[in-house]
């Protein structure tokens, strides 16, 4: 079946240094994608958006690239932050249907100080 | 600060016992979220709202009954629930159902069935 994914479940990071958190998802008609960012005992919340008509969107320190030839979604964030540690996920949205997310089981980043 | 606020932040109940998990959103959404969120799974969607009726419910036990007085207030009614139902169990809220928007969520009530 379709499915998001995330390549590594645990990511370490020296503070100051750049992160990127991968994504695979394998349905072809999701054209929405969501990174959302929870930390401990809070829920998840939103970082960035893009759409599948694009390939690059930028927000504060935070950059989501999209690769539909591979299908493939990433976060970068630039000068990582010991308050950047917390669990990522991304999540495609099918085309049509707005009101259903699919959710990958999360990235954990670790920045070390 | 988060919009959408959800009460309690911590539950634990017996399996004989009914409560009620209460969700509130400040962001003038048309439409409201229930997931439920499990160690080491993905969420996992129970139910969507949309103007106050009921669009999707994604084969839950009828242990669970969601309510939507108004677009605003979204309620988790538990009873008989069982041990498996321990869990975090989000709200979220986005624009509507249709448009890509995100959505966003609440911090969650953190239920325990003893």
């Amino acid at each position: 079946g379709e499915s998001v994914g995330l390549h590594l479940p645990t990511l370490s990071v020296q503070e100051g240094d750049n992160s990127i958190i991968n994504c695979a998802y394998s349905n072809s008609a999701s054209d929405y994608f969501i990174w959302y960012k929870q930390e401990s005992g809070k829920g998840p919340q939103f970082i960035i958006d893009i759409r599948s008509n694009m390939d690059k969107r930028q927000g504060q320190r935070v950059t989501v690239l999209l690769n539909k030839t591979v299908k493939h979604l990433s976060l970068q964030i630039a000068a990582t932050q010991p308050g950047d540690s917390a669990v990522y996920f991304c999540a495609e949205n099918i085309g049509g249907t707005a009101s259903k997310l699919t959710f990958g089981t999360g990235t954990r980043l670790q920045v070390t100080l | 600060e988060t919009g959408v606020t959800q009460t309690p932040r911590h539950l634990v109940m017996g399996m004989t016992n009914k409560k009620s998990l209460k969700c509130e959103q400040h962001l003038g959404h048309n439409a409201m979220y229930w997931y439920k969120q499990s160690a080491k799974k993905p969420l996992e969607l129970m139910f969507v709202y949309s103007l106050e009726e009921r669009v999707e419910n994604n084969s839950v036990p009828s242990r669970f009954s969601p309510e939507c007085p108004n677009s605003s207030h979204l309620f988790l009614h538990l009873h008989t629930l069982q041990p498996e139902d321990s869990a975090l169990y989000l709200c979220a809220s986005s624009q509507d159902t249709v448009s890509n928007q995100p959505q966003h969520f609440g911090d969650g009530t953190r239920l325990s069935i003893l």
